[in-house]
């Protein structure tokens, strides 16, 4: 059973372009969370989604990002018109329903992406 | 809202001693706690959770942790480092009402030294 993929695993962008990261959850698993870790910080929780819906987006950035989790196909991160602070880890996780237990979240290997 | 502390970014032993890394939480409802390991240029892995059920957590690779209440805290314990455990630890938080996010700490680098 494949864990969670993320791709590309390295993305450089120059600033005003677009980057979109891709995440594919492990199978079964219809919730995907995406979160930013900046350089010597902890994870920051930016968004969850579930599939064609998004659940709660109170950690994205108000403007240029965006994402979604198609019915078929990967779940998408998008920043518009990047600026040097973009400049980070990406993580994708993805977990099972909600079953009135805490569901584990697994989580991919990542997506550097650097801004010039 | 909810909040991770993890004491101390950077923590030296040697191999064979004890690992301790603290972590309190700060929560307003009944918290569901997390410890994952990141390798370096790698996603996080879980060590381990308490849920709720038994205060102390056995978790992956010979890591434990024990939820204490009164101190809001949930240290890790490994009784005998290895070299392998070198890495980053993070401790996590979320709610039990409902939502699934996570809320991690800052991150505590163990290094392991002969």
């Amino acid at each position: 059973n494949a864990g969670v993929m993320q791709n590309p695993r390295h993305l450089v962008r120059r600033r005003g372009q677009e980057a979109r990261l891709r995440c594919s959850p492990m199978k079964g698993h219809s919730h995907v969370y995406w979160y930013r870790q900046l350089p010597e910080e902890g994870l920051k929780f930016m968004v969850y989604l579930q599939k064609e819906n998004i659940i709660d987006e109170s950690g994205m950035p108000k403007e240029r990002f965006s994402a979604e989790f198609p019915k078929e196909g990967p779940s998408i991160l998008r920043i518009q018109q990047v600026v040097r602070g973009d400049s980070a880890a990406y993580f994708c996780a993805s977990s099972r329903p909600l079953a009135g237990n805490q569901e584990t979240q697994y989580f991919g290997p990542g997506t550097r992406l650097l801004v010039l | 809202a909810q909040s991770v502390t993890q004491l101390g970014s950077h923590v030296s032993v040697s191999e064979g001693a004890l690992v301790l890394l603290r972590c309190n939480y700060s929560s307003s409802v009944p918290p569901y706690l997390f410890w994952y390991v990141q390798y370096p240029n790698q996603g996080l892995q879980l060590l381990l959770k308490y849920t709720s059920a038994a205060t102390l957590v056995k978790g992956i690779n010979g890591f434990e942790a024990e939820f204490k209440k009164s101190e809001t805290s949930f240290h890790l314990t490994k009784p005998s480092a290895h070299m392998s455990d070198a890495a980053e630890y993070f401790c996590a938080v979320s709610n039990t009402g409902g939502g699934n996010k996570l809320t991690f700490g800052t991150g505590t680098q163990l290094k392991v030294e002969l």
